[in-house]
């Protein structure tokens, strides 16, 4: 069974210092990963996924994340945070076959001037 | 433009008062998906079609029904609506749904309230 596991709750920057957002995952083969940020009261928007082409993955808004399958990882990283990050962060995995998006429990990332 | 779109944005509705949620997507897309968003829980699939007139159950489908009927549209139906169905509603839709890292498109979100 897949399952993904996002290991903070809640995470809190300063404004301009960097951003890491956790994410281990489960999966009995070559998993599809992704990260979807949700901005309040906003739908979902792909920030970037994993296609095995690379194992580090650049998105938008200057997000990036390494898919390390040793520690069946994929976290998300950001040089500087800026005020506009602040939202809800989703892992996500799909399962091949039926194209069901399993979500992580999310990551609210607050920003501080 | 591409999108997926969801009507309505809010309800507010009374125990056992059949409701429809509607969502549309104008990408041609054969995937489409419903996914309800409880805090803590993240997002957690109702139903899902890989085309049309193909529909499966997801993991919390009880108290819902689906159809896709043609290929842009996939409403949700609560025939009768329980507290317990208040939460957040998604709809998705993407290019083929289960291959490769298809993306996944949402729509705005449907916030429900069953009193």
């Amino acid at each position: 069974a897949q399952s993904v596991t996002q290991l903070d709750s809640h995470v809190s920057v300063s404004e301009g210092t960097p951003v890491l957002l956790r994410c281990n995952y489960s999966s009995s083969y070559s998993p599809s990963l992704f990260w979807y940020v949700q901005h309040p009261n906003k739908g979902l928007q792909l920030l970037l996924k994993y296609t095995s082409a690379a194992t580090l993955v650049k998105g938008i808004n200057g997000f990036e994340a390494e898919f390390k399958k040793s520690e069946t990882s994929f976290h998300l990283t950001k040089p500087s945070a800026h005020m506009s990050d602040a939202a809800e962060y989703f892992c996500v995995v799909r399962t091949s076959n039926t194209g069901k998006l399993i979500f992580g429990q999310g990551t609210t990332l607050q920003v501080k001037p | 433009e591409a999108q997926v779109t969801q009507n309505p944005r809010y309800l507010i509705t009374v125990t056992g008062k059949k409701l429809t949620v509607t969502c549309s997507q104008n990408m041609n897309h054969e995937y489409m998906s419903w996914y309800r968003q409880d805090p803590g829980l993240g997002l957690r699939q109702i139903y899902y079609s890989m085309n049309v007139e193909v529909t499966d159950k997801g993991d919390v489908p009880e108290g819902y029904k689906v159809s896709r009927k043609e290929k842009r549209n996939f409403p949700l139906i609560l025939e009768s609506p329980s507290p317990n169905q208040t939460s957040l509603y998604f709809c998705a839709s993407s290019y083929r749904g289960g291959f490769g890292t298809d993306t996944q498109y949402f729509g705005p979100g449907t916030r429900l309230t069953v009193l």
